[in-house]
């Protein structure tokens, strides 16, 4: 049972280059998230997921877009990396039944995908 | 909106207790808690829905001031494996449905 599955791990890239970051879930989660965590920052989020076809701004939004592809994958685009977006990024999915419902339900997290930006 | 944690880090010798607490600006519709390992992803610990429930797992229990819009993270005769950064995530009333997470209170367990 793979859970939250990120994809790449580790990923080096220059200045101005772009990149997408993939994240797939298993649990049948209708909710998905992006979350950047940076030390001393805790876990800030990008944009999210509440249901197939939607998606919305989190807290940090700036330089990201996103694409919920279908139930289970969420990408995460870069169009023109900054140094300032080095950082650790972290999926998260929950089940969301209605709303007012969602807050009862945990989010599990992948194992993250450490990004540097020359 | 970012709910506020204290401390900001904790040492403890194995077998103390320890208190953390997440305050929120905001009236909270609830309160999630999540520890992390060094290098590793947050792990689910316990979520809190009403004002004034209270939750255990093991020797980890939770509280929720619904009107102090306030929760706090108890932890009794802590272990080693206790070690590790914990973060309060809040869901604010009358809000979407994100998750705000603190930033967090990290602590150390020595033998």
């Amino acid at each position: 049972n793979a859970g939250v599955t990120q994809t790449p791990k580790f990923q080096v890239l220059k200045t101005g280059q772009s990149m997408t970051l993939q994240c797939a879930q298993d649990m049948n989660h209708n909710s998905m998230y992006w979350y950047r965590q940076d030390p001393g920052m805790g876990l800030r989020l990008i944009y999210y997921s509440a249901s197939e076809g939607t998606t919305d701004k989190g807290e940090v939004p700036n330089g990201y877009n996103v694409s919920r592809l279908n139930k289970r994958e969420f990408s995460l685009r870069l169009e023109s990396a900054a140094p300032s977006q080095t950082s650790v990024y972290f999926c998260a999915s929950s089940h969301l039944k209605s709303m007012g419902q969602g807050s009862g339900q945990p989010q599990h997290f992948g194992d993250g995908t450490r990004l540097s930006i020359l | 909106q970012q709910p506020v944690q204290s401390p900001q880090a904790v040492i403890l010798r194995e077998g103390e207790d320890a208190v953390i607490n997440c305050s929120s600006s905001k009236a909270l519709y609830s309160v999630h808690w999540y520890r992390q390992k060094h290098g590793e992803a947050p792990v689910f610990l316990m979520i809190l829905l009403k004002g004034g429930e209270q939750k255990g797992h093991e020797k980890i229990s939770a509280s929720f001031n619904e009107k102090k819009q306030q929760s706090s993270l108890y932890l009794t005769a802590s272990q080693l494996s206790y070690s590790g950064t914990y973060f309060c995530g809040s869901i604010i009333r009358g809000g979407a449905q994100k998750l705000v997470f603190g930033q967090g209170t990290r602590l150390t367990i020595n033998p």
